[in-house]
């Protein structure tokens, strides 16, 4: 079975700084996804960023960007320009036969 | 547009009592998933369906059950209803490579 680890709890950062969320995961698979979802308080997911195994480069949406390393099995967000806004839960997952498993998540604060 | 209808939105129930939450779907995907949420973790899957007839269990489907008779629904039950079940339930919207997720279902169970 897959597993989907964020070994970070809780993370701060400063408001216009840069933060990097992590994510690790265990497959067998050579062909899956690897997404990250922002959950604020109203609980509604929203997908921030998605990466396709078989794609070497690594996945940008404006200020979000990731570095997937496929032989380390990692798959890191890097939130750049940090804004109040980006204050959430944000869940990395992994998706393969378009099932979804889904780390424990990250809380990220973003001080004023 | 393609829509995904869960209800109800909110829901309060006694234990021992049956619970059936609705998942309504317009995209006619083949695909369709049930997880829950509990507070502070990450979503985990209870049961999932590739088609009409098909139904499987997922990583926490003990207390749960699902059929699916057609393409457009997919209704989870807790056949008996435990405090343990308070969680809040998301049916996603699926496309070839994503899953969309609405507000979810919240459940009580006191």
């Amino acid at each position: 079975a897959q597993t989907v680890t964020q070994s970070q709890p809780e993370m701060s950062v400063q408001e216009a700084e840069t933060v990097t969320l992590s994510c690790t995961y265990d497959t067998s698979e050579s062909d899956y996804y690897l997404f990250w979802y922002k959950q604020p308080p109203s609980r509604q997911m929203i997908l921030v960023i998605r990466q396709e195994a078989y794609k070497q480069q690594n996945a940008t949406e404006n200020r979000f960007s990731v570095n997937f390393q496929k032989a380390a099995k990692s798959f890191s967000l890097k939130i750049s320009d940090s804004q109040l806004g980006d204050a959430a839960m944000y869940f990395c997952a992994y998706g393969a036969g378009n099932m979804l498993t889904f780390g424990g998540g990250t809380r990220l604060m973003v001080k004023p | 547009d393609a829509e995904i209808t869960q209800s109800p939105r909110h829901k309060i129930t006694e234990t021992g009592r049956q619970v059936t939450l609705a998942c309504h779907q317009t995209w006619n995907h083949n695909n369709m998933f049930w997880y829950r949420q509990d507070l502070g973790h990450g979503l985990r899957l209870i049961h999932y369906s590739y088609g009409v007839q098909d139904t499987n269990k997922g990583e926490v489907s003990d207390g749960y059950s699902v059929s699916r008779s057609n393409t457009e629904d997919l209704p989870l039950t807790l056949e008996s209803a435990a405090s343990s079940q308070t969680s809040v339930y998301f049916c996603p919207r699926v496309s070839p490579c994503e899953q969309f997720f609405g507000p979810g279902t919240r459940l009580t169970v006191l």
